[in-house]
């Protein structure tokens, strides 16, 4: 079993829908929770960065982690074709040197 | 936290020959990584370059292979020795700023060994 599964999609939309992309990891000691965007020919960019449970909101995007669950969700409302990209989880524990647990990441197409 | 340059941005080299990949951040910082994407993958770490002490290699990378320099908190390199067409791939690397444990990646370096 992968430490991070994600759905690698890809996963269609149309414009203005609410987008749903999640993770699951399977350490309990992991604490901290970030999502990546990354377009076609560029490095990933940090969109979120969440410590333990709970929600974290920024503009159109919503972060959520259920430790009880082991479960990570990006929530993306009123989604625009600016955001077709591939959407990568990523977490780590303190004391793992900073090395990060990433999932596979999930194509995202938002459609006019 | 922080604007990350790579240099260069891409390269075709034949196989046998090494490229060296630059990384320079405009800010100091302690940590830098050094990834490995292959087209349509996740992101593989090949080692943790810390200033001051010798590289941190995972495993099924080797400092033969990869070596790298870290000679101030701003810059480091990554070459990739002896290449085969297997070494085609986008190289990243990345810094964590600060104290909490984001990273922040440069704009990649495109490699194709031919």
């Amino acid at each position: 079993q992968k430490e991070v599964e994600q759905d690698p999609g890809p996963l269609s939309v149309p414009e203005g829908a609410i987008v749903s992309l999640n993770c699951t990891y399977s350490n309990s000691a992991f604490q901290y929770f970030m999502w990546y965007r990354q377009y076609s020919r560029k490095g990933p960019e940090l969109l979120m960065y969440t410590y333990s449970s709970g929600n974290k909101e920024d503009g159109r995007f919503t972060a959520q982690v259920d430790k009880s669950s082991k479960y990570i969700s990006l929530f993306i409302r009123d989604s625009q074709p600016s955001d077709s990209a591939t959407y990568l989880c990523a977490t780590t524990n303190a004391g793992n040197n900073r090395k990060l647990i990433w999932g596979l990441g999930t194509s995202l197409a938002v459609n006019p | 936290s922080a604007v990350i340059s790579q240099k260069p941005s891409r390269d075709i080299c034949q196989r046998g020959t090494s490229l060296t990949i630059q990384c320079q951040v405009d800010s100091q910082v302690t940590m830098m990584f050094w990834y490995r994407q292959q087209p349509g993958q996740s992101l593989t770490l090949i080692a943790t370059a810390n200033q001051g002490s010798e590289a941190t290699y995972e495993s099924g990378f080797v400092i033969d292979k990869f070596p790298i320099s870290r000679p101030n908190l701003t810059f480091s390199t990554l070459t990739v020795s002896n290449m085969s067409p297997e070494d085609s791939s986008i190289y990243l690397c990345s810094v964590s700023p600060g104290i909490s444990y984001e990273q922040y990646f440069g704009p990649g370096t495109r490699l194709t060994v031919t």
